[in-house]
């Protein structure tokens, strides 16, 4: 039983152009959300996290919005550079849970020059 | 701080074998995970302990694979016997608290053949 869903296995964007990932789960504890990026042979690194209690949260180029009605988030970078080209995997948790993580299935986004 | 280190990187066993993925974590952290990456399922948990408790095992595939915590900067992963279905990264993680980014280690890249 996948609880957190990605289902877009690549996206490719053209540098410059806003990139938008996007994650569903199925969990309504989940209560903290996360995206970490990952590059070919290294460990994910964390990206950018959203509270429950909050629908938007910003850092920079990137962006996490909350939809909790849906069940879905999104990461929005703009703009978007090369370097971006990774692996995103979006990641949920319950409070209840002791901060236990559970993963999607991981976007790879391409950003062409 | 390092950072989570795992060790060996790179493993090559045969099938049947015995193999053991080690761990230790961010000094102070009280949460520490076992993932492996699939194509199929993206990061998928495979255990999880708190305070050096096994908290959820639920992910463990089978009973060929035995995780241990014997102290806060310790942990090993264990298969036995390997299969060539096991060959994956796994990845270890560590954090403090809930509502928290988990850090990862590089990985280990195991194949069995």
């Amino acid at each position: 039983d996948q609880q957190v869903k990605q289902n877009s296995p690549s996206l490719s964007v053209q540098e410059g152009r806003i990139s938008i990932l996007n994650c569903d789960y199925t969990n309504s504890m989940f209560d903290y959300f996360l995206w970490y990026k990952k590059y070919p042979a290294e460990g994910p690194t964390f990206l950018i996290s959203i509270s429950s209690i909050k629908d938007k949260n910003e850092d920079g180029r990137f962006t996490v919005f909350l939809n909790k009605s849906a069940k879905h988030l999104s990461l929005h970078i703009v703009p978007s550079q090369p370097g971006d080209s990774a692996v995103y995997f979006c990641a949920a948790s319950d409070d209840n849970q002791g901060g236990k993580l559970i993963f999607g299935q991981g976007t790879e986004l391409s950003v062409k020059p | 701080d390092a950072g989570v280190i795992q060790s060996p990187r790179h493993e090559v066993t045969e099938m049947g074998q015995e193999v053991t993925l080690r761990c230790k974590p961010i000094s102070g952290h009280n949460s520490l995970f076992w993932y492996r990456q699939t194509m199929m399922r993206g990061l998928e948990l495979l255990i999880y302990f708190n305070n050096n408790v096994p908290i959820d095992d639920s992910g463990m595939p089978e009973d060929r694979f035995s995780a241990k915590m014997p102290n806060a900067s310790f942990s090993t992963l264990k298969i036995q016997p390997s299969e060539p279905r096991d060959s994956a990264v796994y990845f270890c993680a560590s954090s403090f608290g809930t509502r928290t980014e988990a850090f990862f280690g590089q990985g280990t890249r195991l194949t069995v053949v």
